[in-house]
């Protein structure tokens, strides 16, 4: 799987989007991005993903470049709640490929 | 609730004595995987079910770390003899197969300490 480069750390206002970047310039074709969260002292948790086109739920939008060669997460509004340790992850499909890499991510700490 | 659960929560234990975790997961869900987590860092996969069968084993593995999966449902993770460097959050999560790789749900993990 392809390694990402995320920021330590990242403080956002309450009420504020939160734009959290990832770097993935080795990606393969196949390859989609993941973005997962762990709130402290819990399991991590799945936000979104997406291949090429950029993707919207009701956690979060993700931006991926034409290249893939990075992406940004978006938290449209955060709260404190989103306070947590964001991990972008790329990985491929198919049945091989069913195991998570996750690096160190991105403390997001959201102010009041 | 109907999400993956793991017991215990917590555990303390001294070094040299055998533990063992469980996980129940999500019940449709053929997949299930072990990731062990220490201080600071990212999860690290572990092992990997698929139903039954241990398809995959890390080399963090050590030989005094074995898990099982029996009929496919719950999942168990044993430590024998115990050491300090064991010490960590231990994680499990399941998915189900479909045509491509669906998400991984995580539960909220077994902390271990070992003193």
């Amino acid at each position: 799987d392809a390694k990402t480069t995320q920021p330590t750390s990242m403080d956002c206002a309450e009420g504020r989007a939160a734009n959290l970047p990832c770097n993935h310039s080795t990606i393969s074709g196949n390859e989609y991005v993941y973005w997962y969260r762990q709130i402290h002292s819990q399991g991590p948790q799945y936000i979104i993903h997406g291949l090429k086109n950029n993707e919207t739920n009701e956690m979060a939008s993700l931006i991926i470049t034409e290249d893939r060669k990075s992406s940004t997460l978006i938290l449209p509004h955060a709260t404190l709640r989103d306070t947590a340790v964001y991990y972008c992850i790329v990985r491929g499909i198919g049945g091989s490929n069913y195991k998570l890499t996750f690096g160190k991510g991105t403390l997001l700490t959201v102010n009041p | 609730d109907t999400g993956v659960s793991q017991n215990p929560r917590h555990k303390i234990t001294k070094r040299g004595q055998n533990v063992t975790f469980r996980c129940d997961p999500i019940s449709e869900h053929n997949r299930l995987y072990w990731y062990r987590q220490t201080l600071g860092q990212g999860p690290e996969f572990l092992t990997y079910f698929q139903n039954e069968a241990q398809l995959e084993k890390s080399r963090l593995l050590s030989d005094r770390f074995s898990a099982e999966r029996p009929k496919g449902s719950f999942s168990t993770l044993e430590i024998q003899r115990t050491e300090q460097g064991d010490s960590a959050m231990y994680l499990c999560a399941s998915s189900i197969t479909g045509v491509m790789n669906t998400e991984a749900f995580f539960g909220q993990g077994t902390r271990l300490t070992v003193v």
